[in-house]
């Protein structure tokens, strides 16, 4: 069983819906936790950072962790074109030293159509 | 304020031949990390640097690969005697010197063993 499950879609969504990703995790000892964009054949983006259970907003992404059901999820409100990218999940049991390492999941490829 | 570079974007090595990847972290950052991204695969923590120090390097091949960061330059990531399996993008990650948990990414080396 992998660390971090994410569904790898990809996901079609018309402009201007709201975009639902999301990861669900196995090792509690995972803190904080990250959602980035990966655009095609570049590097990824980071997009959110969130370290306790509950939503964080910025613009039109919301992020959210259940630390009880070890799942986190990245709202997306008023899609565009320009959203469609990889979605990648990203988690750490630390800030420091060797717990700081990234483990990701696979990505989710969304399209956003007109 | 430049953002983590690395070079070449893209090599392309014979099997058998030394690949040497670059990677200068954004300015003001102390950490570096190298992740690996297989073919519809998410990323794969390789290797955590600190200027002349590894840190961590549970992800790193046990043969062939080896990483530095010196006190002057940039971090280097080797890969000797390469082999077709070795052929991904490899992407480097930059952190402030005392916040490990919030990780920015070049935009990658795409290697391609012939």
């Amino acid at each position: 069983q992998k660390e971090v499950e994410q569904d790898p879609g990809p996901l079609s969504v018309p402009e201007g819906a709201i975009v639902s990703l999301n990861c669900t995790y196995s090792n509690s000892a995972f803190q904080y936790f990250m959602w980035y964009r990966q655009y095609s054949r570049k590097g990824p983006e980071l997009l959110m950072y969130t370290y306790s259970s509950g939503n964080k907003e910025d613009g039109r992404f919301t992020a959210q962790v259940d630390k009880s059901s070890k799942y986190i999820s990245l709202f997306i409100r008023d899609s565009q074109p320009s959203d469609s990218a990889t979605y990648l999940c990203a988690m750490s049991e630390g800030s420091t030293g060797t717990a700081s390492k990234l483990t990701f999941g696979t990505g989710t490829r969304l399209q956003v159509t007109l | 304020n430049a953002g983590v570079m690395q070079n070449p974007r893209h090599l392309v090595r014979r099997r058998g031949q030394e690949a040497r990847l670059r990677c200068s972290p954004m300015k003001g950052h102390s950490h570096v990390y190298w992740y690996r991204q297989l073919p519809e695969e998410g990323l794969k923590f390789m290797v955590y640097l600190q200027k002349e120090n590894i840190i961590d390097e549970s992800g790193m091949p046990k043969e062939r690969f080896s990483a530095e960061f010196p006190k002057e330059g940039p971090s280097i990531l080797r890969i000797q005697q390469v082999v077709r399996g070795d052929s991904a993008a490899y992407f480097c990650a930059s952190s402030p010197r005392d916040v490990s948990d919030t990780q920015y990414f070049g935009p990658g080396t795409r290697l391609t063993v012939l």
